[in-house]
Parts: C-alpha cells; structure tokens; sequence
C-alpha cells in the first residue's frame, strides 16, 4: 500500500534553516510528482511547490522561490523540502502529497503526515 | 493564478440532512481539473473527489461532486456523523496550484 512517511516535529529560532524529509513506499517512487502543501494554525492549505523525483526538476509558488529546495534521494525513495532563513510567520504543518496520475495532471491521492514545525525565539 | 472562492465558510447540519458546498473560480478550471478533500482535526486532507465529479478509491456514494468551467459543487447526500469536518476544493490544472478557503460542516 502506498505510505507518505515524514519527519518529526521541528522547532527553529528565526532566521534558521529546516529540512523536512517524505519517504515514499508501496509504489515506483520516480513516476509521480510530489507536492508540498503547508497549513499555518487555524488556517488553510497553501501549495508550495512540486518535484518531479525521476528528473529532480521542480516548479515552485513564487512566494517560496527565493527560500524553499526541493531535492530527492532515488537510492532511498525520498523527497526533501528545505526552508532558509524561517521567519515566525512559517510556523506550520508541512505537508508532502503525491500527485496521483502519471503524463497528465493529478490531484493529491496520498498525503504523509504531516510536519510541524514551529519557529520561535 | 486562480482563486477559489468557497461558499458558506460554515454549513451548520445535523446528521441524515443534506450539504451542498459551493466552490467558485476566478478563471475557468482546465479540463475540470477539479478535487474535494476531507480534513479532520489533526489529519492530513483526504482525496473525495477528482476531475469535479469522478470519486476517489473508496468514497462512500453519497458524496458526489458536480460542476464545470468556474462553478463547482460538493454534495454530501446524507450526512453521517463521521463527515463533520473542513472540506477544501482544489485546481490542479494551472500553476501555481490552489486552494479554496475552506468550508466547515458542523453539527446543529
């Protein structure tokens, strides 16, 4: 069966950098994108950026352009998002989601955990 | 990019009634690239409904979705306890992919 497994809870002072890492099991990990979504308190979810872990290319919101890395690890099935310079403002649950077709566009059919990070003085 | 706009913010509804859930876009949604999910407190959102209308694997009947172009709706047919919850919309026909704020089902 298809699991999304994510790291553990994070918390950061301002200004820090976080990476939070999804690994993929129960299915051919390079051939479907995956997605980040974060989700602040209280709030809804916010689309961050994809990555296509077969070629690595990524597509990121252009709010996270200049602070968010996508990267992948195809020897272990995992995807990794990298936030820089995290504000308080970041505090979140981070998401990964797998987009659920292949050669055309998806929605997300499978959802890690989630991630909690909190930023904080 | 395209702006969801999702109606009532909150549906207040006892169990066995009816919902009816609005999701309005500010551009035309390619090819009803169009999805619902479910998300309770605590837990990730869960896929209900993909293309506006096709239910995903293991969605119980009575929930359908319907719509096309800019206006698409979410219907619950009989509400179940389990089904309270915040159910967000969602376009992934266009980047930057959005979502809808949300509309909350609560128990009268």
């Amino acid at each position: 069966q298809v699991q999304l497994v994510q790291s553990g809870a994070e918390v950061k002072k301002p200004g820090a950098s976080v990476k939070v890492s999804c690994k993929a099991s129960g299915y051919f990990f390079t051939g479907y994108y995956m997605h980040w979504v974060r989700q602040a308190p209280g709030q809804g979810l916010e689309w961050m950026g994809w990555i296509n872990p077969n070629s690595g290319d990524t597509n990121y919101a252009q709010k996270f352009q200049d602070s968010v890395t996508m990267t992948r690890d195809t020897s272990i099935s995992t995807v990794y998002m990298e936030m820089r310079r995290v504000r308080s403002d970041d505090t979140a649950v981070y998401y990964c989601a797998r987009e659920g077709a292949i050669a055309v566009a998806g929605p997300f059919d499978y959802w890690g955990q989630g991630t909690l990070v909190t930023v904080s003085s | 990019e395209i702006v969801l706009t999702q109606s009532p913010g909150t549906l207040f509804l006892s169990p066995g009634e009816r919902a009816t859930l609005s999701c309005r876009a500010s551009q035309s949604v390619s090819s009803s690239y169009l999805a619902w999910y479910q998300q309770k407190p605590g837990q990730a959102p869960r896929l209900l409904i993909y293309g506006a209308s096709s239910r995903a694997t293991g969605i119980p009947d009575r929930f359908s979705g319907s719509g096309s172009g800019t206006d698409f709706t979410l219907t619950i047919s009989r509400l179940e306890p389990e089904d309270f919850a915040v159910f967000y919309c969602h376009q992934y026909g266009r980047s930057p992919w959005t979502f809808g704020q949300g509309t909350k089902v609560e128990i009268k």
